[in-house]
């Protein structure tokens, strides 16, 4: 069965920090791995990683995958309220696309 | 870019009733749709994979009886709860990865959030 662990679960930081956020996985038929920002309502995409060792980067937002060791990471610096979400991690397997997603880890931003 | 929109965006709906929920792409063609459930500060559970045309693939676990989806066009799948229960209240969300895109993330609609009494 595919599996998808993230850590922490879930976080609180004050406005400029800068957080990591962790994603595991155990899967068969690796194709990418995802990374998502849910607040209220469905997922919004942030970045899709497929290679090792290659930074993915969109703002204060940057992600890196390492393949040998079935990980990723999710960085966010300068933290800002609006940062406030829960953030999925999900891989992709296989042919259908089909997505299993991690429990998430709740981010807090606080003043 | 890509849009894809659920209707409708809540309903609530008495024990014993059917629910039906749409899914439509409305800027592309999409080949595949997805159906999420999510409980409450639970994450994404794959439900069914359905594809234009053909029966849905559903997940262990999930009823195809009672998740009853139709995927009649490359722009519409639709999930049906039949009989939904209490225990069916949940958000349900769907996705769709569209024709001629080789790699890509899926497009999640907006949820449906279903209460049932």
């Amino acid at each position: 069965e595919d599996k998808v662990v993230q850590s922490p679960l879930s976080l609180v930081v004050h406005e400029g920090d800068t957080v990591t956020l962790n994603c595991s996985y155990e899967v068969t038929n690796f194709r990418s791995l995802l990374w998502y920002k849910q607040e209220k309502k469905a997922p919004t995409f942030l970045f899709m990683l497929t290679s090792s060792g290659i930074e993915k980067k969109s703002g204060r937002l940057s992600s890196i995958l390492d393949k040998k060791e079935l990980f990723s990471i999710l960085n966010i610096t300068a933290t800002q309220t609006g940062d406030s979400a829960v953030y999925l991690c999900a891989v992709r397997t296989g042919t259908a696309s089909k997505l299993t997603f991690g429990t998430g880890t709740r981010l807090q931003v606080t003043l | 870019g890509a849009v894809v929109s659920q209707h409708p965006s809540w309903v609530i709906c008495k024990s014993g009733t059917s629910v039906k929920i749409e899914c439509r792409s409305l800027d592309f063609q999409a080949t595949t749709m997805f159906w999420y459930r999510q409980f409450p500060k639970q994450s994404l559970m794959l439900m069914a994979t359905s594809n234009e045309g053909s029966k849905a693939t559903y997940e262990q676990g999930v009823e195809k009886d009672k998740f009853l989806i139709n995927h009649a066009s490359l722009t519409l799948s639709t999930l049906t709860v039949t009989s939904a229960h209490p225990e069916d209240s949940s958000f349900y969300i769907c996705s769709a990865r569209f024709l001629g895109q080789e790699d890509n993330e899926q497009y999640f609609g907006p949820g449906t959030r279903l209460t049932v009494t």
